[in-house]
């Protein structure tokens, strides 16, 4: 089935500093790949995404490109900000079965400190 | 538009209640979505809809009831509640892969509903 795994534990960075958080997938047929974000206390929010190989999805200074020979799917921002700080879920939607449905990954903690 | 809404924010219940959660959408979707978020384990589907009185199984289903006789209401049941079921709770909403576009495959998520079971 189809499956997403994000590098373990949480990321402590300094403000301006670079930020990489590792996404793979295992997928059937061509899934999207989506990065959500979730500020504390709060829902899920739509950062980016990239519907077929090599799109490259961007938001906010982030960024993650569509790998399909590697079958991954990065984040990265050049300079992150204390506001970043959040926990960030890499997913995959295969709509061949046409619902939508998604898998998620386990999420990773993103603290920025100033 | 107000989006996803979810009620209650947060809820205690003694193990052997019941409860329904509630969750309404405004934009029109046609697709519905329960999640339940334990710490660490990412985000778990519990049961979906694509559109009024069509209801299917997630990942995790066991112990919930869904209905929608509705576009805009998806709610969630808990007959017997079990210290198991402890989770923070979102539901979510898409539109159709049928309508195409951009947007096709973007889920919206509501605040989420905490629940402890004692």
């Amino acid at each position: 089935g189809n499956s997403v795994t994000q590098m373990e534990g949480p990321v402590t960075l300094s403000e301006e500093a670079f930020l990489t958080i590792n996404c793979t997938y295992t997928a059937t047929g061509y899934p999207s790949l989506f990065w959500y974000v979730q500020y504390p206390g709060e829902g899920l929010q739509l950062l980016l995404k990239a519907t077929k190989a090599d799109d490259k999805g961007s938001n906010k200074g982030f960024e993650a490109t569509y790998r399909k020979e590697t079958t991954s799917f990065h984040l990265e921002k050049g300079s992150v900000q204390v506001s970043d700080s959040a926990v960030y879920f890499c997913a995959l939607s295969d709509s061949v079965y046409g619902n939508n449905r998604l898998a998620f990954g386990k999420g990773n903690q993103v603290v920025v400190i100033p | 538009n107000a989006g996803v809404t979810q009620t209650p924010k947060f809820r205690i219940l003694k193990i052997g209640q019941s409860m329904t959660l509630q969750c309404t959408q405004d934009m029109n979707h046609n697709y519905m979505y329960w999640y339940r978020q334990d710490p660490g384990m990412g985000l778990k589907l519990i049961y979906y809809s694509v559109g009024a009185g069509i209801t299917d199984k997630g990942e995790v289903p066991n112990g919930y009831n869904v209905s929608r006789s509705t576009t805009e209401d998806f709610p969630l049941r808990l007959e017997l509640a079990a210290p198991s079921q402890t989770s923070v709770y979102f539901c979510a909403s898409s539109y159709s892969i049928l309508a195409g576009g951009d947007k096709a495959d973007e889920q919206f998520f509501g605040p989420g509903t905490r629940l402890t079971v004692l």
